[in-house]
């Protein structure tokens, strides 16, 4: 069974830059995949951020961007701010109509 | 604008049945593939099923397989997942979403949402 890892929760300072990953059990995340990343407050719907490993949505500030890193997607956050506090979900495209997604990351910004 | 809005949510005993419907507007419906996804209480998403434009390719995460349907009618402009022999670990919020035009698998537009809630 294919499992999408994240970190439980990162912190980050006002201003700072964080990077959110995205791994899987086995083997190693490439643009193949697809990578996406969703943000979620509590009690809302996701809203696209970042789809196609670094491609951002309609409106998406230019602070988010997403890469490759190593054997993992990413997801950084450059110059942080307090609304940027949410839960942040990757997912990834396994192939025959298959999408898992990650644990997901709560980002706290303090 | 584009809009989806799920509904068909409530309190169901294991081992009922329920169906969820999502109506979509401000976008050709019958073009796009469309998906559910769900988020028990507390938990994270967990992608459920995909059905394509018109209806002929499906596909189902392995934990509801058997057990749940996706379908369309492109002529309601609407989603439907039945949701048959439930269990308490299917309590969710369940989300409509469109997968984004272009092959880039992702999902570019989300329903607000509708609670199933599985219990005796």
């Amino acid at each position: 069974q294919t499992v999408v890892t994240q970190e439980p929760s990162f912190s980050v300072s006002p201003g700072g830059t964080v990077t959110l990953t995205c791994a899987l059990s086995s083997g190693s995340v490439s643009t193949s995949y697809y990578p996406s990343w969703y943000q979620q407050t509590p009690g809302q719907a996701p809203r696209t951020l970042i789809y196609s490993t670094n491609t951002r949505s309609s409106g998406v500030p230019d602070r988010f961007s997403g890469s490759i890193l190593g054997n993992k997607a990413a997801l950084t956050i450059t110059g942080a701010q307090a609304d940027d506090e949410s839960d942040y979900y990757c997912v990834l495209y396994m192939g025959s109509g298959i999408w898992v997604f990650g644990g997901g990351t709560k980002l706290t910004v303090l | 604008e584009v809009q989806m809005v799920e509904s068909g949510g409530g309190l169901v005993q294991p081992g009922g049945s329920l169906r969820l419907s999502c109506a979509a507007s401000g976008f050709t419906f019958s073009s796009y593939w469309m998906h559910w996804v769900r988020q028990a209480p507390g938990k994270g998403l967990m992608w459920v099923s995909r059905i394509n434009s018109v209806g002929s390719r499906i596909s189902y995460a392995d934990s509801v397989k058997g057990r749940f349907t996706i379908s369309r009618d492109n002529a309601k402009n609407t989603l439907y997942l039945q949701m048959n022999s439930l269990r308490a670990e299917d309590t969710a919020v369940y989300y409509c979403a469109r997968e984004s035009d272009g092959y880039n698998w992702d999902f570019d537009y989300w329903g607000q949402g509708t609670l199933v809630t599985v219990s005796s």
